[in-house]
């Protein structure tokens, strides 16, 4: 069983829509957590970043983490076609010295249509 | 503006040959990391180096080397390619500790072996 599982979609949505992505892990150790987007033939940019559990706000992208369920959601409202690509969660226990490693899902691949 | 640059955005070598995927970042970041990418696997973890001259093997090192000679610059070694290592390779960086342990990614290599 993989650390972290992720759908792989593809998810459809259409515009204006609220679309849910979302990963759950088996690692309690894990601290951080972070959402990364992929546009095609490139490579992933950061999108969100939190610590521990709760809830993070920036413009119409919301992350949620559930440690208690092992359980980590970004949500986006009001989705747009340039919001199409694949989206991967991340995430990592907090570490002192050496090398952070973050362990991946797969990536979910969304499609907003007009 | 945090910037991770790669050699080549797309290679094409023949199996045998001896090939070199360069990255170079210009974030003074202590982190660097090599990863490929394949459809339904994810990223995965190939080497990463927290220092100068420090390596360390990721989850699937079977095939390749490293080096890290200067700071800014980290170089993925395949020794004798084969047409499995065809893949999307990317590159990332990142601080040691200190609180933002996210990484960031270069545009992609996509190395074709034939």
């Amino acid at each position: 069983q993989k650390e972290v599982e992720q759908d792989p979609g593809p998810l459809s949505v259409p515009e204006g829509a609220i679309v849910s992505l979302n990963c759950t892990y088996s690692n309690s150790a894990f601290q951080y957590f972070m959402w990364y987007r992929q546009y095609s033939r490139k490579g992933p940019e950061l999108l969100m970043y939190t610590y521990s559990s709760g809830n993070k706000e920036d413009g119409r992208f919301t992350a949620q983490v559930d440690k208690s369920s092992k359980y980590i959601s970004l949500f986006i409202r009001d989705s747009q076609p340039s919001d199409s690509a694949t989206y991967l969660c991340a995430m990592t226990p907090i570490l002192t010295g050496g090398g952070n490693k973050l362990t991946f899902g797969t990536g979910t691949q969304l499609k907003v249509e007009l | 503006d945090v910037k991770v640059t790669q050699s080549s955005r797309y290679l094409v070598k023949r199996t045998g040959e001896k090939v070199f995927l360069e990255c170079v970042q210009d974030m003074d970041h202590e982190n660097m990391f090599w990863y490929r990418q394949d459809p339904g696997l994810g990223l995965r973890l190939i080497y990463f180096s927290y220092d100068v001259k420090m390596k360390e093997k990721g989850d699937i090192p079977e095939g390749y080397s490293v080096s890290r000679e200067k700071k800014e610059r980290f170089s993925l070694i395949l020794e004798s390619a084969s047409t499995n290592q065809t893949s999307m390779y990317l590159c990332a960086s990142s601080l040691r500790s200190g609180g933002r342990l996210t990484q960031y990614f270069g545009p992609g290599t996509r190395l074709t072996v034939l």
